[in-house]
C-alpha cells in the first residue's frame, strides 16, 4: 500500500533554533517527492521538489534531503522565525499524476 | 486573478441537502486537481482534470460525488445528499499540464461543514 508517513505530528521550537522534520514513504513508482508549507486557513504551498537522483534541494533557509534507497526525506529548517508556524506536508508523486500526500507536521515557533 | 480561487469559503448545510463548491484554477492551467483534507488526515486525491475531461475519477467517495469543468477554467464539485462524514476542507489545485515536474498551486480551500 502506498503510504507516506510524517514525524514528529507536531513540534514547539524557539524563534532562531533549527529543526528537522521526517517524511518517510512507500510509494511505487516513486517520480518525485515535494515539501510543502500550509499555513492555516490556507492552501499548501511547494517549498522544494526532489526527483530520484537528487539528495537535497535547498529554497532558502529549507533544506530539504532525499535518501531513495531508503526511502527517507527530511526537511530541515534553519534559524527558525515566527513565520515559520505552519504545518509541512511531504507529498510523493507516483507515476504522472498520482500524488500521496502525508498527514504533516505541525511546527509552532515561539518568540 | 493570480492564484487559484475557489467559493464559498464556508459553508454549512444540513445532512440530505445537495451542495456545490466552484474553483477557478490560474488561467491557462489546464490541469486541475480536487483534494479533500480532513481533520489529522492528508490530503485525499478526488479527481483530477486534463482540460475538460476527467480521465480518472477513482478517488470520489461515492456515487454522491461529482465534478465537471466547462471551458477547461472552471470547475465545480457537487456533493448529492450530504452526510456528515463529508465534513471537511475541499481543496483545489491547478498546474500548467499534468505533469510529474508541474506544480500545483493551490487554492484556500472551502470548509464544508455538515450538520
Amino acid at each position: 500500500k502506498n503510504q507516506v508517513e510524517q514525524s514528529p505530528q507536531s513540534l514547539i521550537i524557539l524563534e532562531g533554533k533549527n529543526c528537522t522534520l521526517q517524511c518517510n514513504y512507500t510509494v511505487s513508482p516513486f517520480s518525485n517527492l515535494r515539501w510543502y508549507k500550509q499555513d492555516t486557513g490556507r492552501g499548501p504551498v511547494s517549498l522544494t521538489i526532489m526527483t530520484f537522483s537528487e539528495n537535497t534541494k535547498s529554497n532558502g533557509r529549507y533544506t530539504a534531503t532525499l535518501d531513495a534507497d531508503t526511502k527517507q526525506s527530511s526537511l530541515h529548517i534553519t534559524a527558525s522565525q515566527l513565520s515559520d508556524s505552519a504545518s509541512y506536508i511531504c507529498e510523493i508523486t507516483s507515476g504522472t499524476y498520482k500524488y500521496i500526500f502525508g498527514t504533516g507536521t505541525r511546527l509552532k515557533v515561539l518568540a | 486573478g493570480a492564484g487559484v480561487s475557489q467559493s464559498p469559503s464556508n459553508k454549512v448545510t444540513e445532512k440530505g441537502k445537495d451542495v456545490e463548491l466552484r474553483c477557478d484554477p490560474i488561467s491557462g492551467h489546464t490541469a486541475l486537481y480536487w483534494y479533500r483534507q480532513s481533520l489529522g488526515q492528508g490530503l485525499e486525491f478526488l479527481i483530477y482534470f486534463q482540460g475538460n475531461s476527467a480521465p480518472d475519477k477513482s478517488g470520489l467517495p461515492s456515487d454522491r460525488f461529482s465534478a465537471e469543468r466547462t471551458g477547461g477554467s472552471v470547475s465545480t464539485l457537487t456533493i448529492q445528499r450530504t452526510q456528515q462524514e463529508d465534513s471537511a476542507v475541499y481543496l483545489c489545485a491547478s498546474s500548467r499540464t499534468v505533469g510529474r515536474a508541474d506544480e500545483q498551486f493551490f487554492g484556500p480551500g472551502t470548509r464544508l461543514t455538515v450538520l
